[in-house]
């Protein structure tokens, strides 16, 4: 599976807008990108995906860049409880069966 | 619709005890996985499913077993409890056919404790 790049940590403060990167230089054309999130002490959930073209939800925006090398999540506004490990993992489209593989991910700290 | 549940949420075993932890998942999925967290570390998988009756081996499968008789149901046992199983355990599924647009759903994960 393609690898991904992820700073170890990151820190934002409150109400302000978090910009978390993610490289995948080695992404194939039908891998999707996931993003998925680890509050303290809770199971991994799920953020966002998308393939080429940015996505928005409830939660936050995914901004691809056009030759999807790189990735960017987007939080509009942190808040103390948006803290927790973000993981930025590819996923083929024939993935079938296959877990999700996490990685180390970067650990959000939002200060009040 | 409960999503994921785990059970119990904490226990203490003593070295050489055994376990069973129990996952329900209610959205009628075929793939379940077990995984587990040391304190600091990524998520590691321990076994998975494919559907009722069939069980695979995952990255670190040693003194785990599991079984799969019903879709909801994908319990985890511990056979003779080590200190190197203190870990949280997550478990979870993910609904077939999403051609990589799938999302995985986790339950709220056991904190076990080996002394």
């Amino acid at each position: 599976d393609a690898k991904t790049t992820q700073p170890n940590s990151m820190e934002s403060n409150e109400e302000e807008p978090v910009h978390l990167p993610c490289n995948h230089s080695t992404i194939s054309g039908t891998d999707y990108i996931h993003w998925y999130r680890q509050l303290p002490s809770q199971g991994p959930e799920y953020v966002i995906h998308g393939l080429t073209s940015n996505v928005n939800n409830r939660m936050a925006s995914l901004a691809i860049a056009e030759d999807r090398k790189s990735s960017t999540l987007i939080l509009h506004r942190a808040t103390l409880r948006d803290a927790a490990v973000y993981y930025c993992i590819l996923r083929p489209s024939n993935s079938g069966n296959t877990p999700l593989v996490f990685g180390k991910g970067t650990r959000l700290s939002v200060i009040a | 619709n409960a999503g994921v549940t785990q059970t119990p949420k904490f226990r203490i075993l003593k070295i050489g005890q055994s376990m069973t932890l129990q996952c329900t998942q209610d959205m009628n999925h075929n793939y379940m996985y077990w995984y587990r967290q040391d304190p600091g570390m990524g998520l590691k998988l321990i076994y998975y499913s494919v559907g009722a009756g069939i069980t695979d081996k995952g990255e670190v499968p040693n003194g785990y077993n599991v079984s799969r008789s019903t879709t909801e149901d994908f319990p985890l046992r511990l056979e003779l409890a080590a200190p190197s199983q203190t870990s949280v355990y997550f478990c979870a599924s993910f609904p077939t056919g999403g051609w990589g647009q799938e999302t995985q759903y986790f339950g709220p994960g056991t904190r076990l404790l080996v002394l």
